[in-house]
């Protein structure tokens, strides 16, 4: 089972809201963690969007809208990215990210379609 | 300004061995832990490992220990990431990636705040 795991597709409406998970492994404490998200555009390497462990630990990057947040679900022992106000720039990829067992290790990855 | 500007584009055949390089500017070169990230086509992103320039100190993922060789040299600013035999499986871009200073790390904070513009290896015969 993967240490990180996304949904492949999400997709949305112009104006709606977007959450998209990262649901850690059985085993690893969502909570211990600080997730990282990066947004990737097609021919484009990926760009740091934010930081978030939990209210009093988190950071926006920089430029990055603040209709990008970041929060956790506990109970389903998961990450989410909330994309707000969906604008048609936002279609891309988006990847989770955390610091387990002395590596980085990435999710595979949503893409968002906004239509 | 940060800038991470890799080498260029590489078409090699199996067996080959290749060393891809990504020079670093704009900030202390050796003050920052510098990487590779994976990107298979039509695929997600894969963390290789990283090294910090300073003392060579280098952490690799398990997925790719002993299959690809991270270093630095610090006298020139540049890292690089190094195949002694490459495979058809290795055909992917890969991207140079800047991780956080040694106290980051040591500290919990594993943000990677700059990408280079990637090196595509392509592995045909």
């Amino acid at each position: 089972q993967a240490v990180l795991t996304q949904p492949a597709s999400l997709s949305a409406s112009p104006g709606a809201s977007a959450s998209l998970t990262c649901t850690l492994r059985s085993g690893i404490n969502v909570g211990t963690y600080r997730i990282y998200w990066y947004q990737q555009k097609p021919g484009s390497p990926p760009q740091y969007l934010l930081r978030y462990k939990s209210d009093s630990d988190k950071q926006q990057g920089s430029g990055v809208p603040s209709r990008f947040s970041g929060s956790k679900d506990a109970s389903a022992n998961a990450g989410i990215l909330l994309i707000s106000g969906l604008q048609s720039e936002d279609e891309a990829d988006y990847y989770c990210m955390i610091w387990h067992s002395s590596a980085s290790v990435f999710g595979g990855g949503t893409k968002l379609t906004v239509l | 300004e940060v800038q991470l500007v890799q080498s260029g584009a590489e078409v090699k055949k199996p067996g080959e061995s290749l060393k891809i390089s990504c020079k670093g500017s704009g900030y202390s070169f050796t003050s920052y832990w510098i990487g590779w990230v994976r990107q298979m086509p039509g695929k997600g992103l894969e963390w290789m490992g990283i090294i910090y320039p300073g003392d060579s100190d280098t952490r690799y993922s398990p997925s790719f220990q002993g299959q690809v060789t991270i270093s630095a040299d610090k006298s020139i600013s540049t890292a690089y990431l190094q195949w002694s035999s490459l495979k058809a499986s290795d055909t992917a871009m890969y991207y140079c990636v800047r991780q956080g200073t040694y106290y980051d790390i040591l500290t919990g904070y594993h943000k990677i705040d700059y990408w280079g513009q990637g090196t595509l290896v392509t592995v045909s015969s």
